[in-house]
């Protein structure tokens, strides 16, 4: 079946602008996540999403970063007034939650979004 | 805060090799411990999940082991093949399922 589809592929964008990131998880699967990878630092978690649940934005890195999920499936995360270090590759994944105790599953990951910020 | 380290940071094999890739966690308290590969420009593929009530996990030539009790997870990977040649990464899960990662282990298996 398909997997997580991630759009734009590439983003290029200038110091100040605002962008917008979309993630399509895989169909059926409750858990959304947001993370990043930054040249040379390793993948840096910045937000979750279960069910109709309040996301856990404890991986944020500022106020500039939000994100929100229509309808149980969709994800967007926006980036405002983006700065220079914002350039990184920004990854999402999606998994099950499964039993009774909603035990984290196996998370798949799109192929990404490469920001760069000029 | 749980911090993941992989050692090491890169390594080079002939082909045919075994070989123990380690990860060490500082929170024993962690859910799963999931092992992913990383190709160049590439998204990650998931290899292995192991939850924190098992010990260790198999698939083909690949065989991980996770114990909570030193913080220490490895992947073993029997006879090398130069396609095995990638970035590893291995992460700590916590109650939400939110990763936390290492910076990596780069594998470069020589023909």
């Amino acid at each position: 079946g398909a997997g997580v589809s991630q759009s734009p592929s590439n983003k290029v964008t200038e110091k100040g602008k605002d962008v917008e990131l979309r993630c399509d998880p895989i169909s059926g699967h409750t858990a959304l996540y947001w993370y990043r990878q930054s040249l040379g630092q390793g993948l840096e978690f910045l937000i979750y999403f279960q069910g109709n649940s309040a996301p856990d934005k404890s991986g944020l890195p500022s106020d500039r970063f939000s994100a929100e999920r229509t309808g149980g499936s969709v994800s967007t995360l926006t980036i405002q007034r983006t700065q220079q270090e914002d350039s990184a590759v920004y990854l999402c994944a999606s998994s099950l939650r499964v039993g009774l105790t909603l035990t984290p599953d196996t998370q798949y990951f799109g192929p990404g979004t490469r920001l760069t910020v000029l | 805060k749980q911090e993941v380290t992989q050692i090491p940071a890169a390594l080079s094999v002939p082909e045919g090799e075994n070989l123990v890739l380690n990860c060490s966690f500082t929170d024993s308290a962690i859910y799963n411990l999931q092992w992913f590969r990383q190709d160049p420009g590439k998204g990650l593929t998931s290899l292995l999940l192991i939850q924190s009530s098992q010990r260790e996990q198999t698939s083909g030539r690949l065989n991980a082991s996770l114990d909570k009790s030193s913080g220490r997870s490895t992947l073993y990977i029997a006879a090398s093949q130069p396609g095995d040649s990638a970035t590893y990464l291995c992460a700590g899960g916590g109650s939400q399922g939110n990763l936390i990662f290492g910076k990596g282990t780069k594998l470069s298996v020589k023909p």
